[in-house]
């Protein structure tokens, strides 16, 4: 079975920094997707930015950019210029050929002023 | 503004009191979703429906049910909740299977 890992639980970053979010996945197939999803307190997870695997460029979203590392089976997430908005959970989610969603225990994010 | 509604957001029931989850969307997506979110912990899918198609997860008890009656409506179905089924219960939609999901705000249940 597909396991997402994401070995930072909290991580801190200064207003206007740049901070990296990391995650890990293992996996048998090769085609298939990786996402992560932003969840603020109390408020929906909404999409930041998704990457196919089949895909050899690096997903950007303006100031969210991943690094794909498909031999490594790594998936980390960039954030440029922190903003106060920033600060959420961030979940890292993994989709296999067969449509089935892992995602995995999330890294909550405080932006410091 | 199009989007995916869960009523309530909170729910409290009592150890072995069925209780029902809804979910409705006005994207006019194909597919929807459960996800049951434990504290401090990932989203894990429960079941989705592809139109009237329903795909239940390997894992997911049999406590667990759920409804489609029509594209934009969608129940969780609890039978008997027992303490450990005491979660935040995520509704999501996508177009087709391979898009992207949105999600809703979620109905936190507290069992008693």
């Amino acid at each position: 079975a597909q396991t997402v890992t994401q070995s930072q639980p909290e991580m801190s970053v200064q207003e206007a920094e740049t901070v990296t979010l990391s995650c890990t996945y293992d996996t048998s197939e090769s085609d298939y997707y990786l996402f992560w999803y932003k969840q603020p307190p109390s408020r929906q997870m909404i999409l930041v930015i998704r990457q196919e695997a089949y895909k050899q460029q690096n997903a950007t979203e303006n100031r969210f950019s991943v690094n794909f590392q498909k031999a490594a089976k790594s998936f980390s997430l960039k954030i440029s210029d922190s903003q106060l908005g920033d600060a959420a959970m961030y979940f890292c989610a993994y989709r296999s050929a067969a449509y089935q969603f892992y995602f995995g225990t999330g890294t909550s994010l405080t932006v410091i002023p | 503004d199009a989007m995916v509604i869960q009523n309530p957001r909170y729910q409290v029931t009592q150890f072995g009191k069925p209780v029902t989850l809804s979910c409705s969307q006005t994207l006019n997506h194909n597919v929807m979703y459960w996800y049951q979110q434990k504290s401090s912990q990932a989203p894990k899918l429960l079941f989705h429906y592809y139109d009237k198609d329903f795909n239940n997860e390997a894992d997911t008890p049999d406590n667990f049910q759920s409804r489609r009656p029509n594209t934009s409506f969608c129940f969780l179905d609890i039978r008997s909740p027992g303490l450990g089924d005491a979660a935040m219960y995520l509704c999501a939609t996508s177009l087709s299977i391979s898009d992207e999901q949105f999600f809703g705000p979620g109905t936190r249940l507290t069992v008693l």
